[in-house]
């Protein structure tokens, strides 16, 4: 199975930072990644597709990317709305992983 | 406005079983992979299992083949998930999730409201 290995695992930061959370994938996934966004009591939402395809109605605060199998979710003026907790998660093949989860607290 | 709405859950002992359905409306069903994905209390996500638009193709996790069982009704634009031979560690929200296909990659969107499925005596 490929292991997805997300950090940090929590952090807090203020409204108008920039934020960012990391993902490695423990072999080749070319670039089928993707990040959801799940607030308590909801299901996830889907941020990005394919490492850096931001889906459409997500701010384009949210940004994605790659370098080999190290992805990237970047926020880059943290909003109280975007308190959540954040999963990336392999789409390259069955079965399907995610990460660990961060959770994002906003100060 | 398409939804996915989960149902089925509840209190059930080891070794017993349960059916989840999942109802979706607002989009053509049966040209869509179906996932189910599941949560344990305060835990992350874990994929549980898919099915193939014409509900041939089947995979499943390892921590769950051979107990559960996933299939779907593209008349009634639902799937399941049959769960045999219950255990403690499978107390989770299961969440059903579309494979909605974005230019090639698969990606889960939406996601239902999830069904607590419990096991405990």
């Amino acid at each position: 199975d490929i292991q997805m290995t997300q950090s940090p695992s929590s952090l807090s930061a203020s409204v108008g930072d920039r934020v960012t959370i990391t993902c490695r994938a423990s072999q080749s996934i070319r670039n089928h990644l993707n990040w959801y966004q799940q607030k308590p009591g909801k299901g996830p939402l889907i941020l990005i597709v394919g490492a850096s395809a931001l889906q459409s109605g997500v701010p384009s605060r949210f940004s994605g990317s790659e370098s080999g199998t190290d992805f990237t979710l970047t926020i880059s003026s943290l909003q109280h709305e975007d308190s959540a907790t954040y999963y990336c998660q392999q789409s390259y093949g069955t079965p399907y992983t995610f990460g660990q989860g961060t959770k994002l607290e906003i100060k | 406005e398409v939804q996915l709405v989960e149902s089925g859950g509840g209190l059930v002992q080891p070794g017993g079983s349960l059916r989840l359905s999942c109802a979706a409306s607002g989009f053509t069903f049966s040209n869509y992979w179906m996932h189910w994905v599941r949560q344990a209390p305060g835990k992350g996500l874990v994929w549980v299992s898919r099915i193939k638009s014409d509900g041939i193709t089947t995979t499943y996790a390892d921590s769950v083949k051979g107990r559960f069982t996933i299939s779907r009704d593209n008349a009634k634009n639902t799937v399941y998930l049959q769960m045999n031979s219950l255990r403690a560690e499978d107390t989770a929200l299961y969440y059903c999730a579309r494979d909605g296909d974005y230019a090639g990659y698969s990606r889960f969107d939406p996601w239902g409201q999830g069904t607590l499925v419990t096991v405990s005596s």
